[in-house]
Order: structure tokens, then sequence, then C-alpha cells
């Protein structure tokens, strides 16, 4: 099946810096990509939808310029954290969505823990 | 808007008995339904998705789920949980042009 990879699965930062984190399609092209974040006990929460070669779409209470999205390719999105700080710390998840012959199926990435010191 | 409710945090079952994980739904059009298994430290994998064809939906590992339009159910079923079964399951919805939305979750723990 479709494969999305995450990068870094981990990461550990001080207060303050910014952190990017990369969602990839490895064999297919994703023209939307969704992430999500999800805090400890909790459901995944949708934060942007992101479109390849245009600006992301912000779920209401995200902050775009605190979360910045890129699509610039239709297998690589990136999201970066910055100035980030110990309430961001939390489990970022990616999808991929495409459409082919099964239909339509989002495809999730293994998830990015961060921790904010 | 839609919106998916998931009747139980935790569920626990003995090895070899029957699983049954509740969903709920609400919206104002035909849905498409999608249950994800996550298990620790791994991605999300899709178990099976409702899109209209069949009410009985069949997914990997044995599991399926049931649509009943009547009750806004869409229960997922097991006949005998193994161990490995045990894990987070989403009961998921698909609110417009493939973004989702998520319910809370439930833990399912499998007992020897």
């Amino acid at each position: 099946g479709a494969v999305v990879s995450q990068h870094p699965s981990r990461v550990i930062c001080k207060s303050g810096t910014s952190v990017k984190i990369e969602c990839r399609s490895l064999d297919f092209q994703a023209t939307t990509m969704f992430w999500y974040r999800q805090f400890p006990k909790q459901s995944l929460m949708l934060m942007a939808t992101s479109n390849e070669g245009s600006k992301a779409t912000y779920e209401q209470g995200v902050e775009k310029d605190k979360f910045l999205i890129n699509h610039a390719s239709l297998t690589l999105s990136t999201l970066t954290v910055t100035s980030a700080h110990p309430e961001d710390s939390s489990f970022y998840i990616c999808s991929a969505w495409t459409s082919g012959g099964a239909g339509e199926t989002q495809y999730f990435g293994p998830g990015t823990r961060l921790l904010v010191l | 808007a839609q919106s998916v409710t998931q009747l139980d945090s935790h569920v626990s079952v003995s090895e070899g008995t029957p699983v049954l994980l509740r969903c709920n739904y609400s919206s104002s059009y035909s849905p498409s339904l999608f249950w994800y298994v996550q298990h620790p430290n791994k991605g999300l994998q899709l178990l099976l998705k409702y899109t209209s064809a069949a009410t009985l939906v069949k997914g990997i590992n044995g599991f399926e789920a049931e649509f009943k339009k009547s009750e806004t159910s869409f229960h997922l079923t097991k006949p005998s949980a193994h161990m490995s079964d045990a894990a987070e399951y989403f009961c998921v919805g698909r609110t417009s042009y493939g973004k989702l939305t998520f319910g809370q979750g439930t833990i399912l723990t499998v007992h020897p």
C-alpha cells in the first residue's frame, strides 16, 4: 500500500527555537496533505489542509504564523513550529490524500513527537 | 457539519471473545466513514471504509463494520479478539474533500 513518512520521528528542542517536520508520500503523488496534532489521551485534531502550490488552509484556532506549512511538491509538505513553547509539545501527524482506482484514501505518517523544554 | 462520537473510551475483552467498538455519527448527508487503528508508536492504519456501496463492510484482520442509517451507527466488530488487536481505534468521518473528523478514540485491551 501507499506509504507516508515523517521526519524526524522525535525531536526535543529548547523553548523559543523553531522545528521543521517533513511529511513525504513515498510512492504516490498527493495534491492534498493534512496536518494533525494529538495531545496525550486525546483524539487527532486537524490543524490545516495543505494543497500543493497554494497556501494552506488553517482550522479555527490554529495560528498560521506559528505553524508554517509549505507544500512545495506533490510528495513533500513541511510543518515548521516557530518559536516553540512547552505547550506546543505534542504528537504531530500528517496524512496524504489520494484518489485512485480504490477510491479516495488518506494515508497517515507515523507521526512526530515534539517535546519543547 | 458532521460529527463522530465513540461511545466507549476503553473496552476490555478476553482473547477469543467478540469485540464491539461503538460509533455514532451525525451528518446532514450520506457520510463516508472509516475505522482506523493506532498501535503504540506506529502510524494510523486503515481498517475499513464505508462509502455507500454496501452497508456491511469487511476490513483487514477480521474486522467488519455495519452502517445503520436508522441508528446513525457504524460499530466495529470482530468475532474473536487476538492479543495483537490491543490498540487504540478511531472512528472517522469525512466531511468534505479529503477532510476527516476523528472520534475520541477507544482503547481496546485484550486479556489472555
